[in-house]
């Protein structure tokens, strides 16, 4: 079944504590980004990338990582959570080439908790 | 900057009649809309996209419409039932192969009573 996977699904940590939220898809999709979104503000870009060693910033970048070292995994990092990134995570996926129309799929999202 | 605008922001009607959602956006210059749906707690799933060169996408009860000129968009809903209560999101993306991802409007929260 072609799907984008994220997990953890939920996680609470605490302030300062590095957490990865991985995600992966089986499409075999080129392009990929991370959202989130927040009540009242709705879902913001916040990194993506159009290929494998290719990642660029989004709207709102600021505290996150990201890397893409396979085509497949497009993992977020938080180096040094803090409570204002607590926010429901996505990840999503789309096919860029061969005349595809750019359609995203979206995974379940992560809900993250910082304390 | 892009903006989208969803209204209304809640809509709650009986089940059985026929609505719209509307979508605006305040740059013409897109290269597709995608409207999505939302459960509670879950993740999007895309309902109809539409290339900035179509005027309208079906998919069963669903219909997407697209007036680029005038920066809108409706989705119909036909003979709408309890198990389409969600939250609809509708989303421009500016170029295929551009740097910017989607942008995003709120959300109209639909509620269809039994």
């Amino acid at each position: 079944e072609a799907q984008v996977t994220q997990n953890p699904r939920y996680l609470i940590t605490v302030t300062g504590k590095k957490l990865t939220v991985t995600c992966s898809q089986n499409m075999n999709h080129e392009y990929m980004s991370w959202y989130r979104q927040d009540p009242g503000l709705g879902l913001r870009q916040i990194y993506y990338s159009m290929n494998v060693e290719v990642t660029d910033k989004g709207d709102v970048p600021e505290g996150y990582k990201v890397s893409r070292k396979e085509k497949r995994n497009f993992p977020l990092i938080l180096e040094s959570p803090s409570p204002n990134q607590t926010s429901l995570y996505f990840c999503a996926s789309s096919l860029m080439t061969g005349g595809a129309s750019g359609e995203l799929f979206f995974g379940e999202g992560s809900r993250l908790t910082v304390l | 900057k892009q903006e989208v605008t969803q209204i209304p922001a809640a809509l709650s009607v009986p089940e059985g009649e026929n609505l719209v959602l509307n979508c605006s956006f305040t740059d013409s210059a897109i290269y597709n809309l995608q409207w999505f749906r939302q459960d509670p707690g879950k993740g999007l799933t895309s309902l109809l996209l539409i290339q900035s060169s179509q005027r309208e996408q079906t998919s069963g009860r669903l219909n997407a419409s697209l007036d680029k000129s005038s920066g809108r968009s409706t989705l119909y809903i036909a003979a709408s039932q309890p198990g389409d209560s969600a939250t609809y999101l509708c989303a421009v993306k500016k170029s295929h192969w551009g740097a910017d991802g989607l942008t995003f409007g709120k959300g109209t929260h639909l509620i269809i009573q039994p």
